[in-house]
């Protein structure tokens, strides 16, 4: 079966530190990976996704970044974390098939001080 | 463009009463699908179920039912007889029928829901 893991749980960085937050799925081959970021009390918002190895494809500007290094890993990335970074961030992979949504991982809770 | 409302973004109930949660969707495909999540308060997104566009028979599973109507363009779900644990944020969400990149979920803004004892 399909698994997806996300880490770490919570992070408390400072303002001006890097960020790299790592989600792996395990069980399927060439997933759509997408990054997520919930600010408190509010919606989902997309931040990337990609297709496949090296194809990344942003929705929003600003300061973070994403990279597929493996087919089966996503890697979300600040040079300089900013206080608006703080948030509640998500991985989701899904198949190729539109009949299927999406699973999420766990979730990462930071706190930029 | 797809589009997935949630009216309601806060909704309080005593335990043991029967709430539901409204969902109204735009697009203009005539096939696409449907979900439910549950954001318990760990934060992870939980799949309750999928509806596909040609398939407008109700379900039931358990406590919860969904309704679906294309003619109205919603997908209601109710929880019968609610209990704390149903205390989260729901969220809607739609995704068309191809396998382009670009087909993404388009979530609704969600709905929480609070459960008092």
């Amino acid at each position: 079966s399909q698994t997806i893991h996300q880490w770490p749980a919570t992070l408390v960085q400072p303002v001006g530190s890097p960020l790299s937050l790592e989600c792996t799925v395990e069980g399927t081959s060439n997933p759509n990976l997408y990054w997520y970021r919930q600010a408190a009390g509010r919606g989902l918002q997309l931040l990337f996704y990609s297709v496949g190895i090296g194809q990344i494809s942003s929705e929003v500007p600003q300061n973070l970044s994403a990279s597929r290094p493996q087919d089966r890993q996503f890697i979300l990335s600040s040079k300089k974390l900013l206080l608006s970074d703080s948030g509640f961030y998500l991985c989701a992979w899904s198949g190729g098939a539109p009949r299927y949504g999406y699973t999420f991982g766990s979730g990462t809770r930071l706190t930029v001080v | 463009a797809q589009k997935v409302t949630q009216a309601q973004t806060e909704i309080s109930v005593v335990e043991k009463e029967d709430v539901t949660l409204d969902c109204v969707y735009e697009t203009r495909d005539t096939t696409y699908y449907l979900f439910w999540y549950k954001q318990p308060p760990s934060g992870e997104l939980v799949f309750l179920i999928r509806r596909n566009s040609f398939d407008e028979q109700n379900e039931i599973s358990g406590r919860y039912s969904w309704n679906f109507q294309k003619s109205t363009s919603s997908f209601n779900f109710t929880i019968t007889a609610s209990q704390v644990v149903d205390s989260a944020v729901y969220f809607c969400a739609l995704r068309g029928p191809t396998k382009d990149a670009g087909n993404m979920l388009t979530f609704g803004g969600g709905t929480r829901l609070m459960v008092k004892p």
